[in-house]
């Protein structure tokens, strides 16, 4: 089974662009999540999607936005692009929304995550 | 109050010795996950082991052991035998189960260095 997918792995912005990020979860995942990963403020969780659907959102402006396709894939947007803006953003699929029994079922699957450089 | 909190930021251990990497965490549900993930320089996050907040035994998977102490909310990494390849960042993570979804959260790593 093909793990998680991030497209690009890398990506070069200048201030003020914008930049949409892909993300391909594994096979029968539904739950998509993404979180920004920087030096200074760690893994932060940005929002997740279920069934097309954002279910859960972080502490992040409006810049950051999102969206899932019927086929689960899903997409990150972020408008008028900062400095702050650089970072890893690991995307993660999982089989639940909610905690359940057994650790496969609960499990995490995480993507190689796409640096974003903003310039 | 942080939910994951890690406080060894750099951890180095002798090859073939083993390591525990701390993790307290604090949440005031009854039902939740401890997860452990790590986190090589190529920046993938990798599964490492899982703890269940209702299972009573510690979680073991292969070299790795997750000593659970329930009533201290600590959820402690244990790497036996260290390898060279254990050199990378760890990470402990929590998932609630209240109606979170499938947030994760995330304590600030610990930097491993194994020494040959």
């Amino acid at each position: 089974k093909a793990g998680v997918t991030q497209t690009p792995r890398y990506l070069i912005k200048t201030r003020g662009q914008q930049v949409t990020l892909s993300c391909s979860p594994i096979s029968g995942h539904r739950s998509v999540s993404w979180y920004q990963q920087t030096p200074g403020q760690g893994l932060q969780f940005l929002f997740e999607y279920f069934s097309e659907t954002q279910r859960n959102k972080g502490n992040f402006p409006g810049r950051f936005s999102g969206r899932q396709f019927s086929n689960s894939r899903s997409e990150m947007n972020v408008s008028t692009l900062e400095l702050g803006d650089s970072a890893l953003y690991l995307c993660a699929s999982s089989l639940y929304r909610y905690l359940v029994g057994g650790r496969a079922d609960n499990e995490q699957f995480f993507g190689p995550g796409t640096r974003l450089t903003v310039l | 109050a942080q939910k994951i909190t890690q406080t060894q930021p750099g951890m180095f251990v002798q090859e073939k010795e083993a390591v525990t990497l701390d993790c307290t965490y604090d949440t005031s549900d009854q039902s939740y996950g401890l997860f452990w993930y790590k986190q090589p320089s190529s920046g993938e996050m990798i599964f490492l082991i899982y703890q269940g907040s209702y299972d009573e035994q510690n979680a073991t998977e292969g070299r790795y052991s997750l000593n659970f102490q329930k009533a201290r909310k600590s959820a402690n990494l244990v790497i036996s035998a260290s390898q060279l390849g254990d050199s990378a960042m760890y990470f402990c993570a929590m998932r609630e189960g209240r109606n979170t979804g499938n947030q994760f959260y995330f304590g600030t790593g610990t930097s491993l260095t194994v020494i040959p």
